[in-house]
């Protein structure tokens, strides 16, 4: 257990319906960062925030991905009219990036999605 | 984005050191070099961090060259609990681009 938490675990939808994803960080990080990814592949980036900025949206996969982080604590990812292409595992990671630079993150367990 | 070339897949015998190496040719010159582990149907797990020469910590080593344009990830003696994909990523914030990594496979 990292000290990142993510609700649902697992996500079931129909194709069309709007879903949402919690992340919960460290209680102490000020960057929290959310990323999609299918089997075989790697983490791909969507978004981040740092604090409740989002500084850097135009990599969320389509105008269907929005993030919040209201109040620089927990942070939703919703998906809207979701298509059977949005089914994959979706990561939540935080981190505390200081001065320094170093950008040490730490992963949830991750919410599956499946659109049926 | 910060990209990062690593080999694809290997394997290796249960007991014996296993070194990744990453190619990061367009590493930044306040970029840290990052190591992270997955197992399957979890989040990625950080495994070591560093900016020059050599770090090691209670699971690794890493190592890193003046010219810091690559990087070796060194697992001591590694178990069967060690097969992974293992990831190198540079930098921090949204340069940060994972790969497909490196499958470890550690046979008894």
């Amino acid at each position: 257990d990292t000290g990142v938490s993510q609700d649902p675990r697992h996500k079931i939808t129909k194709r069309g319906q709007n879903v949402t994803f919690r992340c919960d960080p460290i209680s102490e990080h000020n960057r929290l960062y959310w990323y999609r990814q299918t089997l075989g592949q790697g983490p791909e980036f969507l978004t981040y925030f740092q604090n409740e900025a989002q500084l850097e949206k135009s990599r969320l996969l389509s105008d269907r991905f929005s993030a919040e982080r209201p109040k620089g604590s927990f942070s939703t990812l919703e998906i809207q009219r979701t298509e059977q292409g949005d089914s994959a595992m979706y990561l939540c990671a935080s981190s505390l990036i200081g001065q320094g630079g170093s950008d040490e993150q730490y992963f949830g367990p991750g919410t599956r999605l499946t659109v049926t | 984005l910060a990209k990062t070339t690593q080999p694809i897949s290997m394997d290796s015998y249960e007991g014996q050191e296993v070194n990744i190496t990453c190619s990061h040719n367009n590493i930044a010159t306040n970029d840290y070099i990052t190591w992270y582990q997955q197992f399957p149907s979890q989040g990625p797990r950080f495994i070591i961090q560093g900016y020059k020469t050599k770090v090691t910590n209670e699971v690794a080593s890493l190592f890193i060259p003046a010219d810091r344009k690559s990087s070796t990830l060194s697992l001591p003696r590694v178990s069967l609990s060690d097969t992974a994909v293992y990831y190198c990523l540079v930098g921090d914030g949204d340069r940060l681009a994972f790969g497909k990594g490196n499958q470890v496979v550690v046979i008894p």
